[in-house]
């Protein structure tokens, strides 16, 4: 059964850089197909597609977020981290990393990580 | 980008009722229309994915329909346990894009 869990800090301040850490099991982002993506949740409001990296490291990033954001594999084979650059207050959000399954042509998020709570606050 | 919009953003219904969510696409996207559903505090969770096709261990009330711009979700008689917001979501083109969600309340 395919985990993932999202690290890092619960509160960051305005300007400041974000990063999270997605630590998964029982899939390899080396394998064709694979992919792994965050989605973002402000209290309240809607899930925000952010990005996602492909088995073969191509990656998809929001053209809202592209220029603050950063999706890479991580120094273990089982983690993927998103950085996002001059955080501000309105960056605030429960982030989540999700395992895209592809079938046939059809692309979804099979697999969802609990979350993790970010506050950009002063 | 495209732009997805979920109706009605709510809705009161009782158990054992039928409730039919919509969401329709800012340009054609075929079949690829994925649901989510998410209860309070938690993930979101898959349910149908091709805008048909039911994920596995997902009740059979829950069902799917629609191609190109219109697609609907139906809970074919509402259990307490339905209660929770859904979510359309488009991955035929980059970027992803979700609709604002549906909160179906009992």
């Amino acid at each position: 059964q395919i985990t993932l869990k999202e690290s890092g800090p619960t509160l960051v301040k305005p300007t400041q850089t974000l990063t999270l850490t997605c630590a998964f099991s029982e899939f390899s982002l080396s394998t064709s197909g694979a992919g792994v993506g965050w989605i973002r949740q402000p209290p309240g409001k809607a899930l925000e597609w952010l990005g996602l990296i492909h088995w073969n490291g191509r990656k998809d990033y929001s053209p809202s977020l592209s220029n603050r954001l950063s999706i890479v594999q991580g120094t273990s084979e089982n983690q993927v981290v998103l950085t996002l650059t001059n955080l501000d207050p309105v960056d605030t959000a429960t982030y989540y990393c999700a395992h895209r399954r592809v079938r046939g042509g059809s692309h979804y998020f099979d697999s969802w990580g609990p979350g993790t709570l970010v506050t950009v606050s002063s | 980008d495209i732009q997805m919009t979920q109706s009605p953003s709510s809705l009161y219904a009782s158990i054992g009722d039928r409730v039919t969510i919509t969401c329709r696409a800012s340009q054609g996207i075929s079949t690829y229309l994925n649901w989510y559903q998410q209860k309070l505090g938690r993930a979101p969770k898959l349910l149908i994915f091709d805008s048909s096709i039911l994920e596995s261990g997902v009740p059979s009330r829950f069902s799917g329909r629609g191609a190109g711009t219109d697609f609907t979700l139906t809970i074919s008689s509402l259990q307490p346990e339905d209660l929770a917001t859904y979510y359309c979501q488009q991955s035929y083109r980059f970027p992803w894009t979700f609709g604002q969600g549906t909160k179906v309340e009992i």
